[in-house]
C-alpha cells in the first residue's frame, strides 16, 4: 500500500477566493473521511463517504463546504468564497469496512490552508 | 455521543522514564478506543487500537495502552521513554455503526534529555 496522500499539502489563499483539496485513498479502501485541525486541537470530524455516496456530513460543514467522491476512489473537497477562520489543517483518511470490528482510519499527510 | 477528555496538554518525561499519558472516554455503548501520535506539520499515525478483545493493547515502538471500563480510562504507557517518542498524541473514540472518531484535545510530550 502506498498509504494516503493529499494534495496540495500547503495552500496560501487570499479570503473570498475558492479552494479545492484532493485525497486519493489506499487502494481498496471504500470508506473516506475529511477533519479538521485547528491549531492546537484535535481533528474535528466534517463528512465521510461509503463508496461514492456521502453518509454524514458535520454541522462544522457549512454550506461553503462541498465534498465529492466520484466513483468512489479519489475525494475532493472544495470550500467557496474563504474566510480567515477556514485556516487549519485537512486530513483525509480511509478505511475499510471489510471487517467491521476493526474500522482502523488511516491518514493522509493532511493539507494545511491559509487564508489571507 | 462519544467523547474523550485527555487530562494535562502538555507532559514532560526524562529519557528512559515511564511515560503516562491519560484519557478518559464517556460513550453509552461498547466503544472502540484509538490512539494516534502525530509529528510536526504531519498526518496521524495509528499507535494501538481497542476493539473490545483483550483489554491490554499493544501497540507500536513500545507503547501499551490498558482498558479499564470501570474507570472509563484507556491511558497510554511506555516504560522507558526515547527521545523519538516526543509528539503529540491524541486519543479518540468511535462506536461500531458510527464509526466517525471522536478525538481529545491531544497532549504534547516532551523528552527532556
Amino acid at each position: 500500500d502506498t498509504g494516503v496522500s493529499q494534495d496540495p499539502r500547503h495552500k496560501i489563499t487570499k479570503r473570498g477566493q475558492n479552494v479545492t483539496f484532493r485525497c486519493d485513498p489506499i487502494s481498496e479502501h471504500n470508506r473516506l473521511y475529511w477533519y479538521r485541525q485547528t491549531l492546537g486541537q484535535g481533528p474535528e470530524f466534517l463528512t465521510y463517504f461509503q463508496n461514492e455516496a456521502q453518509l454524514e456530513k458535520s454541522r462544522l460543514l457549512s454550506d461553503r463546504f462541498s465534498a465529492e467522491r466520484p466513483k468512489g476512489s479519489f475525494s475532493t473537497l472544495e470550500i467557496q468564497r474563504t474566510e480567515q477562520g477556514d485556516s487549519a489543517m485537512y486530513l483525509c483518511a480511509s478505511s475499510s469496512q471489510t471487517d467491521r470490528n476493526t474500522d482502523t482510519q488511516y491518514f493522509g499527510p493532511g493539507t494545511r490552508l491559509t487564508v489571507l | 455521543a462519544q467523547s474523550v477528555t485527555q487530562l494535562g496538554s502538555h507532559v514532560s518525561v526524562s529519557e528512559g522514564a515511564l511515560v503516562l499519558l491519560r484519557c478518559n472516554y464517556s460513550s453509552s455503548v461498547p466503544p472502540y478506543l484509538f490512539w494516534y501520535v502525530q509529528y510536526p506539520n504531519q498526518g496521524l499515525q495509528l499507535l494501538l487500537k481497542y476493539t473490545s478483545a483483550a483489554t491490554l493493547v499493544k501497540g507500536i515502538n513500545g507503547f501499551e495502552a490498558e482498558f479499564k471500563k470501570s474507570e472509563t480510562s484507556f491511558h497510554l504507557t511506555k516504560p522507558s521513554a526515547h527521545m523519538s517518542d516526543a509528539a503529540e498524541y491524541f486519543c479518540a473514540v468511535s462506536v461500531f455503526g458510527n464509526e466517525k472518531l471522536t478525538f481529545g484535545t491531544g497532549t504534547r510530550l516532551t523528552i527532556i534529555p
